[in-house]
């Protein structure tokens, strides 16, 4: 079965800090895995897309890297704020899902001031 | 930007009524999708389209259709309301099927009483 797990499924650290989320992927078989973000009782905003060809993407504070052959992302958060606060969801297109995303549970993340 | 617009943050209605979410994105996206999501069990693929007319049942169909009839809208329809519809429905577009960034909308919070 294809699954997508993210560890922790919560974290709570000081503001300031650097921190690192996971995510790992049952098949190294990857057209592209897309980190988002959710506040409580919003939709989902779209933060990094890494498609198959690519090592890492950049934006901002925010740094997502893959690597198909160990089936992980992980999404690193530089100098972490309070308004970085959210749950933190991967979804990783598999090429036999027949184009449907598969969903980590997500990892809530508090940031303390 | 590309932006998805959900019609209603907030329904609440009554077992046994027709319910319409309705969800517009204004970038020519070829494909759209809605989802519910509950605590616990994590965002579920309910339909999804690939083109205009066009609808595919996801892992959740049931109790549910779609409707498509121009490009850059995608219903949902729930022709008989019940409690355990009660969630946070959740719309999205994208560009491309393997490798298109997804976007979602703000989210609608139906309840049913």
């Amino acid at each position: 079965k294809q699954e997508v797990t993210q560890i922790p499924a919560a974290l709570s650290v000081p503001e300031g800090e650097n921190l690192v989320l996971n995510c790992s992927f049952t098949d190294s078989a990857i057209y592209n895995l897309q980190w988002f973000r959710q506040d409580p009782g919003k939709g989902l905003t779209s933060l990094l897309l890494i498609q198959s060809s690519q090592r890492e993407q950049t934006s901002g504070r925010l740094n997502a890297s893959l690597d198909k052959s160990s089936g992980r992302s992980t999404l690193y958060i530089a100098a972490s704020q309070p308004g970085d606060s959210a749950t933190y969801l991967c979804a990783a297109l598999l090429m036999d899902s027949n184009y449907q995303l598969i969903w980590g549970a997500g990892t809530k993340l508090i940031i303390k001031p | 930007d590309v932006k998805v617009t959900q019609s209603s943050r907030y329904l609440v209605k009554r077992t046994g009524e027709k319910v319409f979410l309705e969800c517009v994105q204004d970038m020519d996206h070829e494909n759209m999708f809605w989802y519910r999501q509950d605590p616990g069990l994590g965002l579920r693929l309910i339909y999804f389209s690939y083109d205009v007319k066009m609808k595919e049942k996801g892992d959740i169909p049931e109790g549910y259709s779609v409707s498509r009839e121009k490009k850059e809208r995608f219903s949902l329809i729930l022709e008989s309301a019940s409690t355990n519809q009660t969630s946070m429905y959740l719309c999205a577009s994208s560009l491309y099927r393997n490798t298109g960034e997804l976007f979602f909308g703000e989210g609608s919070r139906l309840t049913v009483l």
